[in-house]
This record gives C-alpha cells, sequence and structure tokens, in this order.
C-alpha cells in the first residue's frame, strides 16, 4: 500500500530537548516536503527536499533542520524545541516529473512543546 | 503573490443534499494545479479531487465535482449526496508547475453534514 509513515503522532516534550520527527514513504518519490498546522495559519511549509542530499528552506525554516540521506526517509529535526513550535506537523511526498500529481501526507505529529 | 481565499469558515447540510465550498485563488501563472484536500477528524490529509488550469473539461470524482473558473479565478467544491462521512475540514490548495511544489493553502471550510 502506497503511504507516507510518520512517527510518533503524538509528542509531548520539554523546551530545549532535541527531538525527531521521522517519516518515510515507499511510493520512490523524489519529493518530499514537511508543513505544520496552526489554527488560523493553515499549512505552512518548513523545508522540501528535491531529491537525496537536496534540501532547502520553506516559508518558516526557523528552529527546524531536515536531512535526506536516503531516498524514503526525510526526518525533521527540532535542536531545541520551543513553545511556539506546538503545532501539528504533516510530512508529505510526490512525484518529481513533468505531470504533476497530487501530495501524498502522512498521518500527521501533534507536538506539543512546554 | 500567490493566495488561496476559502470564504467560508463553517458550514452545514442535511444528510442526502447537496452543498457547495467556494475557494478563490491568485496566481501570475499560467501552468498550474488546483485541489480540494479533506481532512476529516483522524487528522488524514486526503486528496479528494484535482483539476489541471489547462483543462476546460471540470473535474469529477464520483459524488465530488468542481466548477472551475479560470478567467474569474474560482474553484468551488460540490458535494452531491452529502453523507456524514463527509463531515471533515475541506481545503483548497493551489500549485504553480515548476514551483518548489510547495501547496499554497486556503485556511479551510469546516463542513458538518447533520443526520
Amino acid at each position: 500500500e502506497a503511504q507516507v509513515t510518520q512517527n510518533p503522532r503524538y509528542l509531548i516534550t520539554v523546551t530545549g530537548k532535541k527531538l525527531t520527527v521521522t517519516c518515510s514513504q515507499n511510493m520512490n518519490h523524489e519529493y518530499m516536503s514537511w508543513y505544520r498546522q496552526d489554527p488560523g495559519l493553515g499549512l505552512r511549509q518548513i523545508y522540501y527536499s528535491m531529491n537525496v542530499e537536496v534540501t532547502d528552506k520553506g516559508d518558516v525554516p526557523e528552529g527546524y533542520k531536515v536531512s535526506r540521506k536516503e531516498k524514503r526517509n526525510f526526518p525533521l529535526i527540532l535542536e531545541s524545541p520551543s513553545p511556539n513550535q506546538t503545532s501539528l506537523y504533516f510530512c508529505a511526498s510526490s512525484e518529481q516529473g513533468a505531470r504533476y500529481t497530487e501530495a501524498f501526507f502522512g498521518q500527521g505529529t501533534r507536538l506539543t512543546v512546554v | 503573490a500567490q493566495t488561496v481565499t476559502q470564504s467560508q469558515p463553517e458550514m452545514s447540510v442535511q444528510e442526502a443534499e447537496t452543498v457547495t465550498l467556494s475557494c478563490t485563488y491568485d496566481t501570475s501563472e499560467s501552468n498550474y494545479y488546483l485541489f480540494w484536500y479533506k481532512q476529516p477528524p483522524s487528522r488524514q490529509m486526503i486528496l479528494v479531487i484535482r483539476q489541471e488550469a489547462y483543462k476546460q473539461q471540470n473535474a469529477t470524482e464520483n459524488r465530488f465535482s468542481v466548477n472551475f473558473q479560470k478567467a474569474a479565478k474560482s474553484f468551488s467544491l460540490k458535494i452531491s449526496d452529502s453523507q456524514l462521512g463527509d463531515t471533515a475540514m475541506y481545503f483548497c490548495a493551489l500549485h504553480n508547475a515548476g514551483n518548489n511544489r510547495k501547496l499554497i493553502w486556503g485556511l479551510g471550510t469546516s463542513l458538518a453534514v447533520n443526520p
């Protein structure tokens, strides 16, 4: 089954404690991205990756890091989480070809930073 | 600037009836794609329907159809024979071909289907 898998689905952490949210896709998609969803602000892109070892900033990259060492994985790293990073996070992947197809989304990670 | 606007924060419909959700957008690109995504209480983002801007024919997927008015930059979603399982947040999204593939999102419309 084609899917994007995020872990964990729920996470409560304390300010400053490094954490990683994993994302893996099994569709051999070249493009992957991270979004955060906040009430009243909608979904905003954090980082994206066009291929292995190719990453770039989205609209709200401050406080986040990513890496793309393998095609299937695109982890999101919060080196020193702060309460303003409390949010719902989505990983997405899509094909890179000329004919764009829809993005496939993970199930979301609800992060609370206290 | 690219924007997507959903002017109806909340809507409700009776089961089996038809409802239309509005979306307007703005882009200077000529080649783009439009999407409607559904987010049920499970939070999973699910693609409902997509429309290529170069296609004049409106997309249809079972009970879901769109009214794509390119000149007016309007992209509404019609749900026919509404079902309780259609209760969800619905997001309109825009992607410009050649972009970094970032989706530009509206703020969503919360749809409640009442029995």
